[in-house]
């Protein structure tokens, strides 16, 4: 069964800090790995998409890494806002399997 | 606008009753979805479907009742069934049938609350 484990759950950073947020997965056997961001009371919004082969993908501000090898994918966001404050999930593809996610809250 | 709807919003239901919550997409996506999500926890799939009339029972399913009649709507019933149903409640859609290949999108969720 995949496991899907993000760590730190929560997270506070000034305003202008880059942040990292880790997923780690149990079974490298992968389609894809999706990353959302959810605001307070509120559906997923997609992020990034990378695919298996792909080692990252970048969206503006948002770059996404995949290690399948090791388990881990990281989302970098360069500097934070206070409007990047959300909780950020990663969803692990082949069985869809959820992270709890990591709640970040960016300081003014 | 193209997207996933869901409602009500917020919905409250005494013990015992069953409700049913709505979610419509105008995206012409072929695979629909549920999920529940609780604090703390990531969310798991409750129903998928990927074609008209047809859907699979997806990791919780137990307590909970499915349909898909048209590819627009895929509505949820919450069963008397369902020991523990206060959760907020996310429905998604994906492009094709290829399930759970394609990006996912999402519905603004609906908050279940049993009195």
């Amino acid at each position: 069964k995949q496991e899907v484990t993000q760590i730190p759950a929560a997270l506070s950073v000034p305003e202008g800090e880059n942040l990292v947020l880790n997923c780690s997965f149990t079974d490298s056997a992968i389609y894809n790995l999706q990353w959302f961001r959810q605001d307070p009371g509120k559906g997923l919004t997609s992020l990034l998409l990378i695919q298996s082969s792909q080692r990252e993908q970048t969206s503006g501000r948002l770059n996404a890494s995949l290690d399948k090898s090791s388990g881990r994918s990281t989302l970098y966001i360069a500097a934070s806002q206070p409007g990047d404050s959300a909780t950020y999930l990663c969803a692990v593809k082949g069985k869809l399997s959820f992270g709890a996610g990591t709640t970040v809250t960016v300081r003014a | 606008d193209g997207g996933i709807t869901q409602s009500p919003k917020y919905l409250f239901r005494k013990e015992g009753q069953n409700v049913t919550l709505s979610c419509e997409q105008n995206l012409n996506h072929d695979a629909m979805y549920w999920y529940r999500q609780d604090p703390g926890q990531g969310l798991r799939l409750i129903y998928y479907s990927q074609i008209v009339n047809d859907f699979q029972k997806g990791d919780i399913a137990e307590g909970y009742s499915v349909s898909r009649e048209k590819k627009e709507s895929f509505p949820l019933t919450v069963t008397s069934a369902q020991k523990n149903p206060t959760a907020f409640y996310l429905c998604a859609s994906s492009i094709s049938r290829a399930t759970f290949l394609n990006e996912q999108f999402f519905g603004p969720g609906t908050r279940l609350t049993v009195l």
